[in-house]
């Protein structure tokens, strides 16, 4: 069946590093490929997406590409925050599903210190 | 900014009881979850509950568990007799559309725990 492996963590860094976490997926066809964040306390939150094969998904200065041939959407960020400390998810949306069930990655720890 | 919200943040049961989860998804959406994290672990589809019916579960959504949609607003998910291996952060997510480039939106999450 569909699976998402992540790197394991916790991954720490000095504030304004570069950040590579690590996501590869095993799926049937072209899934739909998310990195979600999840802050102390808080929910899950969309961080990007990628739907198809070459796509490059950003926002708040991360970026993953969709990348067929390697499998893998690692999630990537030039210089990274404190307040960027939280954990980060890898989850594909399937076509072997009809109901756009989510499948995660173990999730990712990043600290940041200052 | 339309928002998930879920309550209890954290209930503590004791084995056997019956537990109610509730969640408020975003009001236009038609496609609502349930997903669950024990703790150090994945977190893992449970439910998905489409036009008034569950549309797929996951092997561990067995008889002890159930979902309803009681009302126009409100999605609850119910577990009749606790176990401790039913211990874990409970997750509400909806979504406006099934296809797998819909975003879904979660909740904060219920922690459960099961004495």
């Amino acid at each position: 069946g569909d699976s998402v492996t992540q790197m394991e963590g916790p991954v720490t860094l000095s504030e304004e590093a570069f950040l590579t976490i690590n996501c590869t997926y095993t799926a049937t066809g072209y899934p739909s490929l998310f990195w979600y964040v999840q802050y102390p306390g808080e929910g899950l939150q969309l961080l990007l997406k990628a739907t198809k094969a070459d796509d490059k998904g950003s926002n708040k200065g991360f970026e993953a590409t969709y990348r067929k041939e390697t499998t893998s959407f690692h999630l990537e960020k030039g210089s990274v925050q404190v307040s960027d400390s939280a954990v980060y998810f890898c989850a594909l949306s399937g076509i072997s599903s009809n109901t756009g069930k989510l499948i995660f990655g173990q999730g990712t720890t990043l600290q940041v210190k200052p | 900014e339309p928002e998930v919200t879920q309550t209890p943040s954290h209930q503590v049961t004791q084995m056997g009881q019956e537990v109610i989860l509730r969640c408020v998804p975003i009001s236009n959406h038609l496609y609502f979850y349930w997903y669950r994290q024990i703790l150090g672990q994945k977190v893992e589809f449970l439910v998905s509950f489409y036009n008034n019916e569950i549309s797929e579960k996951s092997e561990i959504f067995d008889d002890q568990f159930s979902v309803e949609r009681p009302d126009g607003s409100n999605f609850t998910l119910k577990i009749r007799s606790t176990k401790l291996e039913d211990s874990a952060m409970y997750f509400c997510a909806s979504g406006g559309a099934v296809s797998g480039t819909d975003t879904q939106y979660f909740g904060p999450g219920t922690r459960l725990t099961v004495l």
